[in-house]
């Protein structure tokens, strides 16, 4: 079946640090990829997504590139902030014709903490 | 106001009694799901339906029942609480044309079972 890896946390960056999480995932053939954002107390939202391999997905300065031959998703950001504080999660959706078609399948979740 | 709404946001109840969650949403989504969130362990899927007609059991079913009483509104109800069943839930909704199947969270319940 189909399975997410993310890196152990937590994570502890000052500000203007260079962040990485890595997440790697097994599927069969060709997931769509996510990463979700936790800030406390709220529940999920989509940080940024790719559909196909090579894609990169990026928004509020995180990056992410699908690299199919290394089966990975990795999450990046150049400079965090305080208020990047919170969890995240790589995911994964199988495509339509597949039995995890629709479904995703989050991995244990990173913790970040920057501090000022 | 927001798109994916549950209530209540905050329950505790007492072991062996029936609590219903309830999760409804105004994105116009023909997909719903219902996730338990336990520290780390990610979420992991409860149930999902693809359409009114349609309820399927995710991995972690047991001790829980669905129902789908409209295209907007799927609830989570478990039948007889025990304290391991102590979670976050999450509502999450799916649809749309864009094919890349990104679910949209509900604020999630806080349930205690004592």
């Amino acid at each position: 079946g189909n399975s997410v890896t993310q890196m152990e946390g937590p994570v502890t960056l000052s500000e203007e640090a260079f962040l990485t999480i890595n997440c790697t995932y097994t599927a069969t053939g060709y997931p769509s990829l996510f990463w979700y954002v936790q800030y406390p107390g709220e529940g999920l939202q989509l940080l940024l997504k790719a559909t196909k391999a090579d894609d990169k997905g990026s928004n509020k300065g995180f990056e992410a590139t699908y690299r199919k031959e290394t089966t990975s998703f990795h999450l990046e950001k150049g400079s965090v902030q305080v208020s990047d504080s919170a969890v995240y999660f790589c995911a994964l959706s199988g495509r339509a014709g597949g039995t995890s078609y629709g479904k995703l399948t989050f991995g244990q979740g990173t913790i970040l903490t920057v501090h000022p | 106001d927001a798109d994916v709404t549950q209530t209540p946001r905050n329950r505790i109840t007492k072991t062996g009694k029936r609590i219903m969650l309830e999760c409804s949403q105004t994105k116009g989504h023909d997909r719903m799901y219902w996730y338990r969130q336990d520290p780390g362990l990610g979420l992991r899927l409860i149930y999902y339906s693809f359409d009114v007609k349609d309820i399927n059991k995710g991995e972690i079913s047991d001790g829980y029942s669905v129902s789908r009483q409209a295209q907007a509104k799927f609830s989570l109800s478990l039948e007889s609480a025990i304290p391991n069943q102590t979670a976050l839930y999450f509502c999450a909704t799916s649809g749309g044309t864009s094919g890349s199947y990104e679910q949209y969270f509900g604020p999630g319940t806080r349930l205690t079972v004592t």
